[in-house]
């Protein structure tokens, strides 16, 4: 079965340092991935999503990610964090299928410090 | 500007009541999705719908109902079967088999006293 694992459940990092926010993934074929960004007591929002072609995806807000079918990875990145990045992230990869169905990861909640 | 609605943002009910969650979107999205957040556990998928008239249960499902009558509402009901419904419950949306991802609504949080 489709699965997606957040290593780091808290990420804490300075303003203006860069970031790397771990995902790792499990399916049969070639997924398609997305990064979500959550601020408290809010819903999600697409920050990239990668379905083919060129591994390296840009997203909003100044985010990348790329996708490392070798090591089964989607790491998203972002080279100067900004005070307003501090939120809860998530990864998630397409259930596959006959649906549209994703399956999330547990979150990286993300920290940053003046 | 189109998107998805849930209401109310905040939600109090009795222990043993039934309460029923709205979500209604004006994108033309085909297909509508019920999330359970808690704390350290991501999102839990509890119902979808990829078309009017029919739904699936999700992972969690036990203690919910949906109904989907119209494209545009995808109404949650936590029933009193349910044994835990504090929660942070997302409604979200997308195009049916076009693999483009979710819009999500802004989330009711429901506070079971």
């Amino acid at each position: 079965a489709q699965s997606v694992t957040q290593p780091d459940i808290h990420i804490t990092v300075s303003e203006g340092a860069s970031l790397e926010l771990r995902c790792n993934y499990s399916y049969g074929a070639t997924p398609y991935l997305f990064w979500y960004v959550q601020s408290p007591g809010q819903g999600l929002q697409l920050l990239l999503k990668y379905f083919s072609g060129d591994t390296l995806v840009q997203g909003i807000k100044g985010f990348e990610a790329e996708f490392k079918r070798s090591q089964s990875s989607f790491n998203l990145r972002k080279p100067s964090v900004h005070w307003s990045d501090a939120a809860e992230y998530f990864c998630a990869v397409g259930a596959g299928g006959n649906t549209d169905k994703l399956i999330f990861g547990t979150g990286t909640r993300l920290q940053v410090f003046p | 500007d189109g998107g998805i609605t849930q209401s109310p943002k905040y939600l109090f009910r009795k222990e043993g009541q039934n309460v029923t969650l709205s979500c209604e979107q004006n994108l033309n999205h085909d297909a509508m999705y019920w999330y359970r957040q808690d704390p350290g556990q991501g999102l839990r998928l509890i119902y979808y719908s990829q078309i009017v008239n029919d739904f699936q249960k999700g992972d969690i499902a036990e203690g919910y109902s949906v109904s989907r009558e119209k494209k545009e509402s995808f109404p949650l009901t936590v029933t009193s079967a349910q044994k835990n419904p504090t929660a942070f419950y997302l409604c979200a949306s997308s195009i049916a088999f076009h693999r483009s991802g979710y819009t999500f609504g802004s989330g009711t949080r429901l506070t079971v006293v």
